[in-house]
Parts: structure tokens; C-alpha cells; sequence
């Protein structure tokens, strides 16, 4: 079975700028969640999507939006970047909102830089 | 509100020695508990889960967890360290949010296993 893949790994953007982050689940995952790991913290939970629908959002601002498609990859929107928004992104799926078994599989990040 | 507290940022082992990081949760209801691993520049790979059932949870790669509803902890443990175990350890508990399911991570306790 096919991971979960982010892409980019790397970015580097300047303050104001906007940015997108991609996500491809796990084959048969319908939902997708991202969290934000800035330096030195846990994960925090930005937004869940199940079946193209955002079920769920965290304690973030509305300039992070999101997506899902009908093959159930996603995308983190981010606008007008902070420098407080340098952190590592990670997306995770799952087969169900609720987790599975194995709970949800998180893929490797993207690591954004604002500068 | 849901919680996680890890009080140890780093956790130093020798190698043979066994281990435990520890963890307490605040939750209403009943908590759904994870232990997730993340090694360098990597995603968070999952442990472990406990839901219902047995008090002590066996998971992958010889870890195992004890859910003491009383303590509201859930303390990991595994009875030989490895130097392939050092790694950032999270513990977290799972939520209801705005019909969503998210996770709320601990800050992370880092393991050294030293020969």
C-alpha cells in the first residue's frame, strides 16, 4: 500500500507571500488532516476533510484554507505569510474521520520557511 | 477541553535498560490515547492505541502503554532500550471538534539511548 506523500519537502517564502502544500493520502483514505509542528512543539490541528467536505478546524486564522479533491489528495492554502508560520506541515489520512485501528498514517511534512 | 501533558523534555536510557515516557491526559468522556514516534526531518509514525479494554496496550517495535483511568495517565514503556529507539515521542488524545476528529499532541519528550 501506497504512504501518504507531501510535496514540496522544502520552501522557502517571503512574509505576505502565499503558499500551497500537497498532499496525496493513502490509497483508500477518504479523509485528510493537517497539522502545524512549529520548532520545538507538538502537532497542532489546523483542518480536517472528509469527502471533499472541511469537518472539523482548529484554532487557526482564515487565511489557511484548504481542499480535497475527489481522489482525496489535498491542499493546505496559506495567505499573506508570518514568520510565525514557519513550521512543518503534516498531513495525515485515515480511512474513516474517526482513526482507525492503526490510527492516522502521517506523511514525512513540508518544512516552510518565511523569511 | 482536551489536554496532554509529557513533564520530561528529554528522557536518557542505557541501552538493555528499560524505559519509560511518561504521559497524562485531560479529557471529558472516555479518551482515546495514541503514542506516535517522529525521527529526525520525518513524519510521526504511530506506536501505539488505546480505546477500551485492557489496561496495558502492546504496540510496535516492542513498546507497550498502561492506561491508569484513575492517574489520567498513559505512561510508554518498553523493558529493553535500543540506541535505534532515540527519537521524539508524542502522546495524544483524540476529540470531537465542530464534527471533525482531531488529535491533541503533548509537547514531545526526546529519548537518548546511550550504549
Amino acid at each position: 500500500e501506497t504512504g501518504v506523500t507531501q510535496s514540496p519537502t522544502h520552501l522557502i517564502k517571503t512574509r505576505g507571500q502565499q503558499v500551497t502544500l500537497r498532499c496525496s493520502s493513502q490509497s483508500g483514505h477518504n479523509t485528510v488532516s493537517w497539522y502545524q509542528q512549529a520548532l520545538g512543539q507538538g502537532p497542532q490541528f489546523i483542518f480536517q476533510y472528509y469527502r471533499e467536505e472541511e469537518n472539523g478546524r482548529g484554532n487557526f486564522p482564515p487565511r489557511f484554507s484548504g481542499l480535497q479533491f475527489p481522489n482525496y489528495s489535498s491542499e493546505l492554502n496559506v495567505n499573506a505569510l508570518e514568520l510565525d508560520d514557519s513550521a512543518l506541515y503534516l498531513c495525515a489520512s485515515s480511512l474513516v474521520p474517526t482513526e482507525g485501528a492503526r490510527g492516522y498514517t502521517f506523511g514525512s511534512g513540508t518544512r516552510l520557511t518565511v523569511v | 477541553a482536551q489536554s496532554v501533558a509529557q513533564p520530561e523534555d528529554q528522557v536518557n536510557v542505557a541501552e538493555g535498560n528499560p524505559l519509560t515516557v511518561k504521559c497524562t491526559y485531560s479529557v471529558s468522556g472516555n479518551p482515546y490515547l495514541f503514542w506516535y514516534v517522529q525521527y529526525p526531518n520525518r513524519g510521526l509514525q504511530f506506536l501505539l492505541k488505546y480505546i477500551t479494554g485492557d489496561n496495558l496496550v502492546k504496540g510496535s517495535y516492542g513498546f507497550e502503554a498502561e492506561f491508569n483511568k484513575s492517574q489520567t495517565s498513559f505512561h510508554l514503556k518498553k523493558p529493553s532500550a535500543l540506541v535505534s529507539d532515540s527519537a521524539l515521542y508524542f502522546c495524544a488524545v483524540s476529540g470531537i471538534t465542530g464534527g471533525g476528529n482531531k488529535l491533541t499532541f503533548g509537547t514531545g519528550t526526546q529519548l537518548k539511548v546511550e550504549l
